[in-house]
């Protein structure tokens, strides 16, 4: 079983809608969850951590189920600026106490 | 205050030669990660350092592979005797002491002919 697995998509959704990723993680002793957005080519941006108690950037709201070992992103009002690769991100396995573990990500396309 | 910094950002190797990035983390940001990207994959754990020492480096191949964080100047991946498997993408990223958050330089393409 893979460590952080996403749905790779694509992801096709029209300008304006509200749209949400999933991710799931193997290791039940992870420490520290995150999305990274990485554009075509580029390197990867923190975009959010996430917290147990669920939290809200803008358009952005992150959720953790710890029970269930599953993280989501929503994105609301989404604009074409949010076409990108969503990294789910999770430490404290795989490398190491304090590498980052990385999904391989969802491939979101915004379109007009 | 400047991002991460590598360098450089392209970089052409024959095989058998030997490859060197380098990466200068943000200002007052002591934690030094490298990981690499192959070609439509997800980026894979390298390296942890602090200042002059290795910290983790479990995600390391065991030969050719060897990184540093001097107490001066930027940490080096350094890649011997190069092999067309390695051509990939090498990001860093740095973090200060006391965040979980990392932020990621603009890697290095390696690419080895």
């Amino acid at each position: 079983r893979k460590e952080v697995e996403q749905d790779p998509g694509p992801f096709n959704v029209p300008e304006g809608a509200t749209v949400a990723f999933n991710c799931t993680y193997s290791n039940s002793a992870s420490q520290s969850f995150f999305w990274y957005r990485q554009d075509c080519r580029k390197e990867p941006k923190l975009l959010m951590s996430v917290y147990s108690s669920g939290n809200e950037d803008g358009r952005f709201t992150a959720q953790l189920n710890r029970a269930s070992q599953y993280i989501s992103l929503l994105i609301r009002d989404s604009k074409l600026s949010d076409s990108a690769t969503y990294l789910c991100v999770v430490s404290g396995i795989g490398g190491g106490a304090d590498g980052l573990t990385f999904g391989k990500g969802t491939h979101l396309i915004i379109q007009p | 205050n400047a991002g991460v910094m590598q360098n450089p950002r392209h970089l052409v190797r024959r095989r058998g030669q030997e490859a060197r990035l380098r990466c200068s983390p943000m200002k007052g940001h002591s934690h030094v990660y490298w990981y690499r990207q192959l070609p439509e994959e997800g980026l894979k754990f390298m390296v942890y350092l602090q200042k002059e020492n290795i910290i983790d480096e479990s995600g390391m191949p065991k030969e050719r592979f060897s990184a540093e964080f001097p107490k001066e100047g930027p940490s080096i991946l350094r890649i011997q005797q190069v092999v067309r498997g390695d051509s990939a993408a090498y990001f860093c990223a740095s973090s200060p002491s006391d965040s979980r958050g990392q932020f990621f330089g603009p890697g290095t393409r390696l690419t080895v002919l």
